[in-house]
């Protein structure tokens, strides 16, 4: 139980277009969702924090208005790269919740290239 | 604010040897604390938490991690490394009072290494 899926697995984008990922909950409502972005050999880092009809809540030095996220029931989230740059060139993971539960339930993640 | 320490950026250890990972934990609140395992090109499994229960914690695969107020530390142990143990472990802490609808910070990783 508890499995999160994301799409596409990898994509790859031409500099100044958008790219949208998807983060759903396969067999459980996720309270809460996450997106981390994980760069090369280094660690994950939250991005930001989205609850289900609600504004997501974004960490600081995170864009709002490059990284849209919507979070439109309990069980899908999504995050749009806008005019994406290759420095936004990452990989980007979602994680789910269940409030008390204690515990986040991570995707298997998303390689984003932009060229 | 939270932060976690991971010393060692990689650990080499022979088959069949204990494996210890360091993980020390800044907080101000009380924290639940988390150790993931990350394999190549997949995403993180959780090993074990820690979330205010007993102290020692028993996880998967044999790992187990105990929490230490006073030492501000949650390491985690295995008696005897497989050569499947081979992958980038993180620790990462979260804030109680959140309910799990914090989210985590994370470790640096580090890379453990199973020399046959």
């Amino acid at each position: 139980g508890a499995v999160v899926s994301q799409h596409p697995s990898w994509v790859i984008c031409k500099s100044g277009t958008s790219v949208k990922i998807e983060c759903r909950s396969l067999d459980f409502q996720a309270t809460t969702m996450f997106w981390y972005r994980q760069f090369p050999k280094q660690s994950l880092m939250l991005m930001a924090t989205s609850n289900e009809g609600s504004k997501a809540t974004y960490e600081q030095g995170v864009e709002k208005d490059k990284f849209l996220i919507n979070h439109a029931s309990l069980t899908l989230s999504t995050l749009t790269v806008t005019s994406a740059h290759p420095e936004d060139s990452s990989f980007y993971i979602c994680s789910a919740s269940i409030l008390a539960r204690y515990e986040q339930y991570f995707g298997p993640g998303t390689r984003l290239t932009v060229t | 604010a939270q932060s976690v320490t991971q010393l060692g950026s990689h650990v080499s250890v022979s088959e069949g040897a204990l494996v210890l990972l360091r993980c020390n934990y800044s907080s101000s609140v009380p924290p639940y604390l988390f150790w993931y395992v990350q394999y190549p090109n997949q995403g993180l499994q959780l090993l074990l938490k820690y979330t205010s229960a007993a102290t020692l914690v028993k996880g998967i695969n044999g790992f187990e991690a105990e929490f230490k107020k006073s030492e501000t530390s949650f390491h985690l142990t295995k008696p005897s490394a497989h050569m499947s143990d081979a992958a980038e472990y993180f620790c990462a802490v979260s804030d109680q009072a959140g309910g799990g609808a914090d989210g985590l910070t994370f470790g640096k990783g580090t890379h453990l290494i199973i020399q046959p």
